[in-house]
């Protein structure tokens, strides 16, 4: 059984740039959260996708935004790319109120 | 804002030794979560401890929680190398079941 997958591994942008990263839940779950983790901070909570609805947001400005398809995968989509937006993001996948799987998190840099 | 907040930020140990890690938060939670992270790469789970749970044991690892303190301890006894990592609780407070509050970690540094 494949654990939380994610793709990009690494990813490049410049300033004012889009990118949208993707993640694959474990197999079974139906809940996926996003996470942003700044280099040397815990992580921070994005998003929350339940039945393909946002279901909570954390206290992220509308440049980010996200998709659950049908086969519970997700996306997260960031516009307008700033500076301050290169982080590990991390994608989890859960059956709340139990503990949440994490994947090995893409790298995004921006220039 | 920060929910748990883990103590000390960084703790250098032989191998052997025990390591402990202490956390402590703001609200009431439903539960606590104590993860691993390599090197910035994805968390792995420890240990998920619940608000009527006062103990839990993993292993090497054992998670005490008192709710009348807000408080949390990890504890891993006779550390290896491989122990070497950040380490992170999470709390999921009222009916945010799945949105974690995360500390900055405690960085472990175990000797070989």
């Amino acid at each position: 059984d494949a654990g939380v997958t994610q793709s990009p591994t690494h990813l490049i942008k410049t300033r004012g740039q889009q990118v949208t990263l993707r993640c694959s839940p474990k197999s079974g779950h139906d809940t996926v959260s996003w996470y942003q983790q700044a280099l040397g901070q815990g992580p921070q909570f994005i998003f929350q996708y339940y039945e393909e609805e946002e279901r909570q947001r954390g206290n992220f400005p509308d440049r980010f935004s996200g998709h659950q398809f049908p086969n519970y995968s997700s996306e997260l989509n960031v516009n307008a790319l700033l500076l301050g937006d290169s982080a590990l993001y991390l994608c989890a996948s859960s059956i709340p109120p139990n503990e949440q799987f994490f994947g090995p998190g893409t790298r995004l840099t921006v220039l | 804002s920060q929910q748990g907040e883990e103590d000390p930020q960084a703790l250098s140990i032989q191998e052997g030794e025990n390591a402990t890690m202490n956390c402590s938060y703001k609200t009431s939670i439903n539960n606590l979560q104590w993860y691993r992270q390599n090197s910035g790469r994805g968390l792995v789970h420890l240990i998920l401890i619940r608000s009527n749970e006062r103990e839990k044991h993993s292993g090497r690892l054992r998670v005490t929680l008192d709710t009348s303190k807000k408080s949390s301890s990890l504890l891993i006894t006779a550390s290896r190398a491989a122990d070497t990592a950040s380490y992170f609780c999470a709390t999921d407070a009222g009916a945010n079941a799945g949105k974690s509050t995360f500390g900055d970690g405690t960085t472990l540094t175990v000797k070989p």
